[in-house]
């Protein structure tokens, strides 16, 4: 099946500071991509939808100031936690829909101090 | 609006015993139906899906899941389970297949396996 990568894996950083994680469709071209966060124990909940070339459309609640999503190319959407906080601290996990099927990176683990 | 109900949020079985997970889905139309499963901080690996036809479908792994329309129902089984299938199981609809169509998930179930 297709392949989405996700980089860092995972990343520790100090509050404040802002975390770019990138997330790349390997061997398909995604024009949309998704981007979830995910609590220990709990389900998926959708962030928001990275559309390639045009702004991304954010879920009810996701403060799109605070979660920067862009969508460079055809293969590549990156996710920008700005000033981080302890709160921010999550699993973020990124898609994208190949042949009707959502395709899922590894995620990246992000732990705020 | 679409959901994904999976009521059991953790099942114990002892390895070589049968296995179901639910899931019950509302939505409006023809639903895209998935389910996937998650290993501990691991992403989300498919498992099957139900587009139409055939509504008994099979999966990677020994898996395999019946679409019941009459009782809005997506039921993951596998004969014998290993303790390698312990993990979490997510089920998921979808309104279309679409690349721009979002997934809606269930709050998954997680698998304990005891040998």
């Amino acid at each position: 099946g297709a392949v989405v990568s996700q980089h860092p894996s995972w990343v520790i950083c100090k509050s404040g500071t802002s975390v770019k994680i990138e997330c790349r469709s390997l061997d398909f071209q995604a024009t949309t991509m998704f981007w979830y966060r995910q609590f220990p124990k709990q389900s998926l909940m959708l962030m928001a939808t990275s559309n390639e070339g045009s702004k991304a459309t954010y879920e009810q609640g996701v403060e799109k100031d605070k979660f920067l999503i862009n969508h460079a190319s055809l293969t590549l959407s990156t996710l920008t936690v700005t000033s981080a906080h302890p709160e921010d601290s999550s699993f973020y996990i990124c898609s994208a829909r190949g042949a009707g099927v959502a395709f899922f990176g590894p995620g990246t683990r992000l732990t705020v101090l | 609006a679409q959901s994904v109900t999976q009521p059991d949020i953790h099942i114990t079985v002892s390895e070589g015993a049968s296995l179901e997970l639910r899931c019950n889905y509302s939505y409006g139309a023809t639903p895209y139906l998935f389910w996937y499963v998650q290993s501990p901080g691991q992403g989300l690996q498919l498992l099957l899906k139900y587009f139409s036809g055939d509504t008994l479908v099979q999966g990677i792994k020994g898996f395999e899941a019946e679409f019941k329309r009459s009782q809005s129902s997506f039921n993951l089984r596998k004969p014998s389970v290993h303790w390698s299938d312990a993990a979490e199981y997510f089920c998921a609809v979808g309104a279309s297949t679409g690349t721009a169509s979002k997934l809606t998930f269930g709050t998954g179930t997680r698998l304990q396996v005891t040998l």
